[in-house]
């Protein structure tokens, strides 16, 4: 069965602290592993990542592929209050489908 | 562009009534789905379609049926509304391999 795990399930930090969420996946005919950012409405798509251990970045962001072994981590350093979401990981299945499927995620809350 | 709209926003039904969520893309991507997320639960696929006239089952398609009759518009009819389809309803978008681009959402409820 098809899964992505992510951890921890919270996270509590003060702003400028650097923090890492972990993702692990067993996905069938696996093609991308995406992150993705929910603050109150729409998840807002921060990275797709195909090819292991080449490292994405976005600003403070980043995120990087283990396809050994079926890991990412999102990297965020100098943490702000804006930062404060839940932080959700997809693996992409059956090939090149765009069908997701997704962990239950992190919620990350950045204290001032 | 006004990206993936969903509407309406809010819905409360009564059980055993039908209804149907409407979203639609003003981007031209040939893909589209519907995925409902619930507490604990992540997100789950409903119904994909990867172009006008197709479409095709996700995790959870029991109680929901879709059709893409254009490129721009891809509703989600609940037939007979239970208290376990009571969710956020999200409707996505992209070209193919492309990431998904996610609308705001639609919060129903079924008393």
């Amino acid at each position: 069965e098809d899964k992505v795990v992510q951890s921890p399930l919270s996270l509590v930090v003060h702003e400028g602290d650097t923090v890492t969420l972990n993702c692990s996946y067993e996905v069938t005919n696996f093609r991308s592993l995406l992150w993705y950012k929910q603050e109150k409405k729409a998840p807002t798509f921060l990275f797709m990542l195909t090819s292991s251990g080449i490292e994405k970045k976005s600003g403070r962001l980043s995120s990087i592929l283990d396809k050994k072994e079926l890991f990412s981590i999102l990297n965020i350093t100098a943490t702000q209050t804006g930062d404060s979401a839940v932080y959700l990981c997809a693996g992409e299945y059956g090939g090149a489908t765009n069908k997701l499927i997704f962990g239950t995620g992190t919620l990350l809350a950045v204290q001032p | 562009n006004a990206g993936v709209t969903q509407t309406p926003k809010f819905q409360v039904l009564k059980t055993g009534q039908s209804m149907t969520l409407q979203c639609a893309q003003d981007m031209n991507h040939e893909y589209m789905s519907w995925y409902r997320q619930d507490p604990g639960m992540g997100l789950r696929l409903i119904h994909y379609s990867v172009g006008a006239g197709i479409t095709d089952q996700g995790e959870v398609p029991n109680g929901y049926n879709v059709s893409r009759s254009t490129t721009e518009d891809f509703p989600l009819r609940l037939l007979s509304a239970a208290p376990s389809q009571t969710s956020v309803y999200f409707c996505a978008s992209s070209p193919r391999g492309q990431p998904l681009h996610f609308g705001n959402g639609t919060r129903l409820t079924v008393t």
